[in-house]
């Protein structure tokens, strides 16, 4: 069965860094898209961007294109999110999906990312 | 303004119907698939409707999509309510660049 499975929750002073991974299973990797999804807490969802694990492109929500950046590794089937410049409203969970057509079919569990001096 | 605008919550009672809207502020509701997801509290979202209409496996037939082009917007309407239908939804679609998610709705079943 398709799974995607995220690193555990973080918690990060302003200014810092973080690298959040996906590890897929149960499909071929590199014939889906991924995306991730944000969601502060008691907020609504917010896609921030989109990887193809075949190419390596990507397309970026412009609000965040400028600290975040996809990637992926085919020989482990594994998507991650790294944030830079970190700041206090980063405070979210973070989502990765598979992409399916025009649908996200399957979804990671979360990563709670906690930006806090 | 919201690409995608959806009602700040909703509610109705078990076995009744209820519609949530989604409605798109510029271009055709009709130029991209909507999708509509499911996030119960503490959980990961799931797809209840995607291209505008249709069910993935194991989605029961209560749920339904549509499209209306005269509102340039997207229904996702609910039969026959129970409890476990209580959630956060949201509609997502394209606007050109990217994937948009509507605010989402609360969806109370009392």
């Amino acid at each position: 069965q398709v799974q995607l499975v995220q690193s555990g929750a973080e918690v990060k002073k302003p200014g810092a860094s973080v690298k959040v991974s996906c590890k897929a299973s149960g499909y071929t990797f590199s014939s889906y898209g991924i995306i991730w999804v944000r969601q502060a807490p008691g907020q609504g969802l917010e896609w921030l961007g989109w990887i193809s694990p075949s190419s390596g492109n990507t397309n970026y929500a412009q609000e965040v294109q400028a600290r975040f950046t996809m990637t992926t590794d085919t020989s482990t089937s594994t998507a991650y999110l790294e944030l830079r410049s970190l700041r206090s409203d980063d405070t979210a969970v973070f989502y990765c999906a598979r992409v399916d057509g025009y649908n996200f079919d399957h979804w990671g569990q979360g990563t709670l990312v906690t930006v806090s001096s | 303004n919201s690409f995608l605008t959806q009602p700040h919550s909703v509610s109705e009672s078990p076995g009744k119907t209820v519609s949530i809207s989604c409605t798109r502020s510029s271009g055709s509701i009709a130029s991209n698939y909507v999708q509509w997801y499911q996030q119960r509290p503490g959980s990961s979202p799931t797809t209840v409707i995607y291209e505008d209409n249709q069910r993935p496996s194991g989605v029961p037939d209560r749920f339904s999509g549509s499209i209306d082009s005269s509102s340039n917007s997207a229904s996702l309407t609910i039969t026959g309510l129970n409890t476990e239908d209580e959630a956060d939804y949201y509609c997502q679609s394209f606007d050109g660049n990217n994937q948009v998610f509507g605010g989402g709705t609360k969806l109370t079943v009392l």
